[in-house]
């Protein structure tokens, strides 16, 4: 059965803390993602990786940034947090296979800054 | 900008009908559609894809359209029933250039018993 797993469901962190979401995916995918989920927004990308030590920016990387030092594990870092980070965080890994890919998701982190 | 849109925050239907979800897309080289389910405190997960070499794909009681010339889809889910109550994203890939997904801002759909 597909397994995407992040460290914390829920987190609470104060304006300027360096924070650490893990997430770590069984399933031998090649890729990996973190999004940002706030009302009325949808899902937004922060950053993927095709591979290890490889990563891209999304749409809304400021003030994140990413590590991929094993194939299995994300992992996203807030630097200094700020209270425009609250939100929900999601990772996700997929993989090619056919004519077909689909991203399959851990079940999110809920971020407060306060 | 929103490369993909959903219209509709909210829908409610009967246990029994039909629910239809929409979405529209910008960019054309978009041809790789997914639609995904999540409920309240849980990752979203996958309910059903179209390539843009078909214009249907149905899978038990859901069904999704795509008419590109709109840069339209929409998924059909029939008969509702009170467990679909959550939110549905879309979501959009040109594959060409890898498996980034772009996604519509969600619809809340409510099926009342």
């Amino acid at each position: 059965d597909v397994k995407v797993t992040q460290s914390s469901r829920y987190l609470v962190k104060r304006t300027g803390e360096k924070v650490f979401l893990e997430c770590v995916q069984d399933m031998d995918h090649e890729n990996m993602f973190w999004y940002r989920q706030d009302p009325g927004l949808g899902l937004r990308l922060i950053y993927f990786s095709y591979d290890v030590k490889m990563k891209e920016k999304g749409d809304i990387p400021e003030g994140y940034s990413v590590s991929r030092e094993k194939k299995e594990r994300f992992s996203l870092i807030l630097e200094s947090a700020s209270t425009n980070q609250t939100s929900m965080y999601l990772c996700a890994s997929s993989t090619y296979s056919g004519d077909s890919y689909e991203q399959y998701f851990g079940p999110g982190t809920r971020l407060t800054v306060t | 900008d929103q490369q993909v849109k959903q219209n509709s925050p909210s829908l409610s239907v009967q246990e029994g009908r039909i629910s239809i979800l929409n979405c529209d897309y910008t960019n054309s080289m978009f041809d790789y559609f997914l639609w995904y389910k999540k409920y309240p405190a849980e990752g979203p997960t996958f309910l059903i894809s179209i390539s843009s070499i078909k214009d249907k794909n149905e899978d038990g009681r859901f069904t999704v359209f795509l008419n590109k010339s709109a840069k339209h889809l929409s998924l059909h889910i029939v008969p509702s029933q009170p467990g679909d109550s959550a939110v549905y994203f879309c979501a959009a890939s040109p594959r060409a250039t890898g498996n980034q997904f772009y996604f519509g801002t969600g619809t809340s759909l409510t099926v009342i018993p």
